[in-house]
């Protein structure tokens, strides 16, 4: 069974801490993904990978960095953390076939509260 | 610029009624794929359907059907005699190629009432 992992699924940090959100992906799925999902707003992409150390950025990378050094794993590193950072983090990755339209795998979230 | 708009915020149905949820899309582009996922409360987005431009076929599947209409950008979705395992927030996407990122509306959260 295919299994997109988040480390935490409630995490609580305050204002200026480092933070990781980490994400494992057993499928070995070339594209990873970082989303947030906020009320009214959907989900909204902070950054894609499509290789190993590989990045791109999505519609909202300010205040976040991402790494991914090893093709299961894709971390979210948030600087500084702020209030306005307080979201429910989405990890999903993607099996890329050539004329094959790929669909979003999830993990079940990690809620983040910033305080 | 691509851009998914889902109207209906929240729905309310009461079992074994159908309801229908709604998407429009806005692209240029000739060729694109239309999602749907399905939150439930749990959390987990899981894939309901995958549609690309040039197939406008409607599609049934169970108790769920969609509906694709270039000439307006509709991409709906249909329950028939829904299920209170049907509540949870839908969310309605679009892609322009393997390689280009995924663009979700805002959802629509069902909630079947038993």
């Amino acid at each position: 069974d295919v299994k997109v992992t988040q480390s935490s699924r409630y995490l609580v940090k305050r204002t200026g801490e480092k933070v990781f959100l980490e994400c494992v992906q057993d499928m070995d799925h070339e594209n990873m993904f970082w989303y947030r999902q906020d009320p009214g707003l959907g989900l909204r992409l902070i950054y894609f990978s499509y290789d190993v150390k590989m990045k791109e950025k999505g519609d909202i990378p300010e205040g976040y960095s991402v790494s991914r050094e090893k093709k299961e794993r894709f971390s979210l590193i948030l600087e500084s953390a702020s209030t306005n950072q307080t979201s429910m983090y989405l990890c999903a990755s993607s099996l890329v076939v050539y004329g094959t339209d790929e669909k979003l795998f999830f993990g079940s979230g990690t809620q983040l509260s910033v305080l | 610029a691509q851009k998914v708009t889902q109207a209906q915020t929240e729905i309310s149905v009461v079992e074994k009624e159908d309801v229908t949820l709604d998407c429009v899309y806005e692209t240029r582009d000739t060729t694109y794929y239309l999602f749907w996922y399905k939150q439930p409360p749990s959390g987990e987005l899981v894939f309901l359907i995958r549609r690309n431009s040039f197939d406008e076929q409607n599609e049934i599947s169970g108790r769920y059907s969609w509906n694709f209409q270039k000439s307006t950008s509709s991409f709906n979705f249909t329950i028939t005699a829904s299920q209170v395992v049907d509540s949870a927030v839908y969310f309605c996407a679009l892609r322009k190629t393997s390689y280009d990122k995924v663009i979700f509306g805002p959802g629509t959260s069902l909630s079947v009432i038993p």
